[in-house]
C-alpha cells in the first residue's frame, strides 16, 4: 500500500467550476500536509499547509483535513486555465522530516 | 532573493561517468533535501541534511553522495552514472526539519544517462 495516494487523473473541469483533489494517506501519526502544484517540465511550488482538522482557506484554494478519516483534499474555486498543471499531495509524519509525496493528480481546465 | 538554485539546468553523461549536482539557497534555512522525479514514481527523497554538519539517507540513496558545504550549499554527487539515473533532479530546502517544515523547491536538473 502506497503511504499516499492520489487519483493520477487526468480530472477535467470546465472554467469557472470548483475542482475537487483528494488524497489519502496511511501514517495515523501524520502532523503535517501540504498541497505542491507543478506545471509541466517544472518544479513543485508550494500552495497551501494544513496542520489541524477543517478547512484553511487561502484566496480560490481551499485545504480540507480530516485526520479521522485520514484524507486531505484541495479544493479550487472558479478554476481558470492556468490552473491546470499537477497537483502533488506531500505528508510529513509527527515528529519527523522527510515529506512523502504522492504520484499527483493532472487536473485540466477546459475553456 | 533568488531562493533555491541549482546547476546544471541539464547534463548528458555516459555510463560511468561521475558529476555533481549544485544547490544554493539564500532564505538561512536550515534543512536541505535532494529529490528524484520521475514519471509514475513521485518524488522521492535520496538524501537529506536537517541542519548542517549532518546528512542522511532517505528512500533511495543507492549510487548517490551528499555533501553539506556549509549552511547554504548542499551537492549530490554521482560517482558512476547509470542508466537507471536518468531523471530530474530537484533540491529543497526548509527553515526546519520537523514538523511543519514547508519545502521550497529549486527549479531542477535534468539528468540523462547514456
Amino acid at each position: 500500500q502506497k503511504e499516499v495516494e492520489q487519483n493520477s487523473g487526468p480530472l477535467s473541469v470546465p472554467e469557472g467550476a470548483i475542482a475537487s483533489l483528494n488524497c489519502t494517506y496511511s501514517d495515523r501519526g501524520s502532523q503535517s500536509f501540504f498541497w505542491y502544484r507543478q506545471y509541466s517540465g517544472k518544479s513543485p511550488e508550494l500552495i497551501m499547509s494544513i496542520y489541524s482538522n477543517g478547512d484553511k482557506e487561502d484566496g480560490r484554494f481551499t485545504a480540507q483535513l480530516n485526520k479521522a478519516s485520514q484524507y486531505v483534499s484541495l479544493l479550487i474555486r472558479d478554476s481558470q486555465p492556468s490552473d491546470s498543471a499537477t497537483y502533488l499531495c506531500a505528508v510529513m509524519a509527527g515528529g519527523g522530516n522527510k515529506l512523502t509525496f504522492g504520484t499527483g493528480t493532472q487536473l485540466k481546465v477546459e475553456l | 532573493n533568488a531562493g533555491v538554485t541549482q546547476t546544471p539546468k541539464f547534463q548528458v553523461l555516459k555510463t560511468g561517468q561521475s558529476m555533481t549536482l549544485q544547490c544554493a539557497q539564500d532564505m538561512n534555512h536550515n534543512s536541505m533535501y535532494w529529490y528524484r522525479q520521475d514519471p509514475g514514481m513521485g518524488l522521492r527523497l535520496i538524501y537529506y541534511s536537517a541542519s548542517e554538519g549532518t546528512t542522511d539517507k532517505g528512500e533511495v540513496p543507492n549510487g548517490y553522495n551528499v555533501s553539506r558545504l556549509n549552511k547554504r550549499e548542499f551537492s549530490l554527487r554521482l560517482e558512476s552514472a547509470a542508466p537507471s539515473q536518468t531523471s530530474v533532479y530537484f533540491c529543497a530546502s526548509s527553515a526546519r526539519s520537523t514538523s511543519g517544515g514547508e519545502q521550497f523547491f529549486g527549479p531542477g536538473t535534468r539528468l540523462t544517462v547514456l
